[in-house]
């Protein structure tokens, strides 16, 4: 069983539509639950990370944490072309060693 | 205008050939990392250093190597035991402070062969 598993899509939405990205995890001692963004041909950048079950929001984006279920999920609502490119979970296991997902890739059409 | 900078965008290695990859950070970070990406696969750590002078294997290390002579700079070799080098490279640095932050990332190097 691999530590992570994220559906790669491709994901494919109209824009305004509400995004959800989902990550299932199976080591109970993963400790920051991170997403990044990644634009083609471009390094990752770090859009939300939570260290606690729950929710926390920023903008139009939701990160969700359900550690007893080992699964983490980010919403984008009113999503927009420019939120087009992959997202990758991620997750903190010991010092500062990450963990990705394969990544799900996301198209957002006019 | 502090940042990872990595080069060359495309490399082309020809059959038996070691290859470097270059990554520099200003952001006074301690740690520096290499990952692999391939297309479904997500990114994968090759190497990792901590502080200088000093490196550990990540989960794929076989066929490349490194060093960390400065604070600034951790480049990457791919040797020619490296049978499957095709990817995208990705370097990536952390922490200058007591808090627990993440890991930011360079632009990335394509790497293919001839």
């Amino acid at each position: 069983q691999k530590e992570v598993e994220q559906d790669p899509g491709p994901l494919s939405v109209p824009e305004g539509a509400i995004v959800s990205l989902n990550c299932t995890y199976s080591n109970s001692a993963f400790q920051y639950f991170m997403w990044y963004r990644q634009y083609s041909r471009k390094g990752p950048e770090l859009l939300m990370y939570t260290y606690s079950s729950g929710n926390k929001e920023d903008g139009r984006f939701t990160a969700q944490v359900d550690k007893s279920s080992k699964y983490i999920s980010l919403f984008i609502r009113d999503s927009q072309p420019s939120d087009s490119a992959t997202y990758l979970c991620a997750f903190l296991r010991g010092y500062n060693k990450l963990i990705f997902g394969a990544g799900t890739r996301l198209a957002v059409h006019p | 205008d502090g940042g990872i900078t990595q080069s060359p965008k495309y490399l082309f290695r020809k059959e038996g050939q070691n290859v470097t990859l270059s990554c520099e950070q200003n952001l006074n970070h301690d740690a520096m990392y290499w990952y692999r990406q391939d297309p479904g696969q997500g990114l994968r750590l090759i190497y990792y250093s901590q502080i200088v002078n000093d490196f550990q294997k990540g989960d794929i290390a076989e066929g490349y190597s490194v060093s960390r002579e400065k604070k600034e700079s951790f480049p990457l070799t791919v040797t020619s035991a490296q049978k499957n080098p095709t990817a995208f490279y990705l370097c990536a640095s952390c922490c200058g402070g007591p808090a627990w932050e993440t890991q930011y990332f360079g632009p990335g190097t394509r790497l293919l062969v001839l």
